[in-house]
């Protein structure tokens, strides 16, 4: 199976900053990835797909790009909203993976 | 608008089985492929299966115990699991992928919508 390492693990950043989180995968997965965003007790929410395009009513503020094993995910200016767990997910093939999630805090 | 309602969900022993729902509005599931991910207690997301144009699809942890299916009349998924153990304990999520079709549709690969959740506790 193809694994996923995010890093940071989780980050402390204060509204307005620029976040970048990287996805890197254990071998080539071209453009098969997605980004999601999941708040406490809530369900994920896809944000970004196929490494770089964004999903219908997503702010623009969040951005994807990268390709084959290195990725990423960037945050132009941190709102309030916006702190979460954040996980990249491949889709080259069976089975998905995910990778462990990136803790965005204050 | 899309919903996602799992349910199904409940405390039982190791070694029981369970068959969990995922009732679907705002469209027609013979039109999507469909996923299961399960996200354990404090844990990160874990993909469990797909129902896809293309066959049933499982993760390697519980392949030959959990069966996906669908009843289109009903507008449901469904994830029937047996012989469950300790590990299977999580939060499962029902998702619809994005999805493209020709004579059937197949998974894009992402997921698109998901439900809100419904617990399963293995626990003796």
């Amino acid at each position: 199976a193809i694994q996923l390492t995010q890093s940071p693990s989780s980050l402390s950043a204060s509204v307005g900053d620029r976040v970048t989180i990287t996805c890197r995968a254990s071998q080539g997965i071209s453009s098969g990835l997605a980004w999601y965003q999941q708040k406490p007790g809530k369900a994920p929410y896809l944000l970004i797909y196929e490494a770089s395009s964004l999903e219908s009513g997503v702010p623009s503020r969040f951005s994807g790009s990268g390709s084959e094993t290195d990725f990423t995910l960037t945050i132009s200016s941190l709102q309030p909203e916006d702190f979460a767990t954040y996980y990249c997910q491949q889709f080259n093939g069976y089975p998905r993976t995910f990778g462990q999630g990136t803790k965005v805090e204050v | 608008e899309v919903q996602l309602v799992e349910s199904g969900g409940g405390l039982l022993q190791p070694g029981g089985s369970l068959r969990l729902s995922c009732a679907a509005s705002g469209f027609t599931v013979s039109r999507y492929a469909m996923s299961w991910v399960r996200q354990a207690p404090g844990k990160g997301l874990e993909w469990v299966s797909t129902f896809s144009g293309s066959g049933a699809y499982y993760a390697d942890s519980v392949k030959g115990r959990f069966t996906i299916s669908r009843d289109n009349f009903k507008n449901t998924l469904y994830l029937q699991m047996n012989r469950l153990r300790a590990e299977d304990t999580a939060l499962y999520y029902c998702a619809k992928d994005q999805s493209y079709c020709g004579g059937d549709c197949y998974s894009a690969g992402y997921f698109q919508d998901w439900g809100q959740g419904t617990l399963v506790t293995v626990s003796s």
